[in-house]
């Protein structure tokens, strides 16, 4: 069974870091691997998707890897504004489960 | 610009009451899918529907029934609210149930009392 894992499960940073959220899988036969982020009561909203034959996405001041061997993504954030503050989830797609979401990673960048 | 919409947005039930969410897209995507969130426990799969006609049980189906009403509509029934289905329901939807990119609603709360 598919299982994901976001770690960790909340980050504090100062404006204007770099910075990375991890995410990792334990069945490698994935078809994709999605980021999403999700601010308070609202839905998801889609950030990056990486087909399982790419290694990484980029838009804008996001940048996400897949490294499906090791069963790892990290989403990079550069230049990290208030306006990120929300909660950035990841998932997986592929077999009987379809899409298995990680719990998510509470980003609060501090002004 | 409608992409995912779901109805009603708040929800408020007496244990044993039924009750059916909506959701439309207007993305022409050809897979469906229900899940709840709850705290602690992320976001689980209810129901999907990978193309108009067919519905398929995710993890969590019992207590739960779906209607792929055509290409644009999947409704979600609670026949005997519980207070365990006490939640906020997210509809979704992708152009392909394996490779595509997925697309959320706004979400609707329900509380069962």
């Amino acid at each position: 069974k598919q299982e994901v894992t976001q770690i960790p499960a909340a980050l504090s940073v100062p404006e204007g870091e770099n910075l990375v959220l991890n995410c990792s899988f334990t069945d490698s036969a994935i078809y994709n691997l999605q980021w999403f982020r999700q601010d308070p009561g609202k839905g998801l909203t889609s950030l990056l998707l990486i087909q399982s034959s790419q290694r990484e996405q980029t838009s804008g001041r996001l940048n996400a890897s897949l490294d499906k061997s090791s069963g790892r993504s990290t989403l990079y954030i550069a230049a990290s504004q208030p306006g990120d503050s929300a909660t950035y989830l990841c998932a997986v797609k592929g077999g009987a489960q379809k899409l298995v979401f990680g719990q998510g990673t509470r980003l609060t960048i501090n002004p | 610009n409608a992409g995912v919409t779901q109805t009603p947005k708040f929800q408020v039930l007496k244990t044993g009451q039924s009750m059916t969410l909506q959701c439309a897209q207007d993305m022409n995507h050809n897979s469906m899918y229900w899940y709840r969130q709850d705290p602690g426990m992320g976001l689980r799969l209810i129901y999907y529907s990978a193309s108009e006609g067919t519905t398929d049980k995710g993890e969590v189906p019992n207590g739960y029934n779906v209607s792929r009403l055509n290409k644009r509509e999947f409704s979600l029934r609670l026949e005997s609210a519980a207070p365990s289905q006490t939640s906020v329901y997210f509809c979704a939807s992708d152009t392909n149930v394996d490779t595509g990119e997925l697309f959320f609603g706004e979400g609707s709360r329900l509380t069962v009392l």
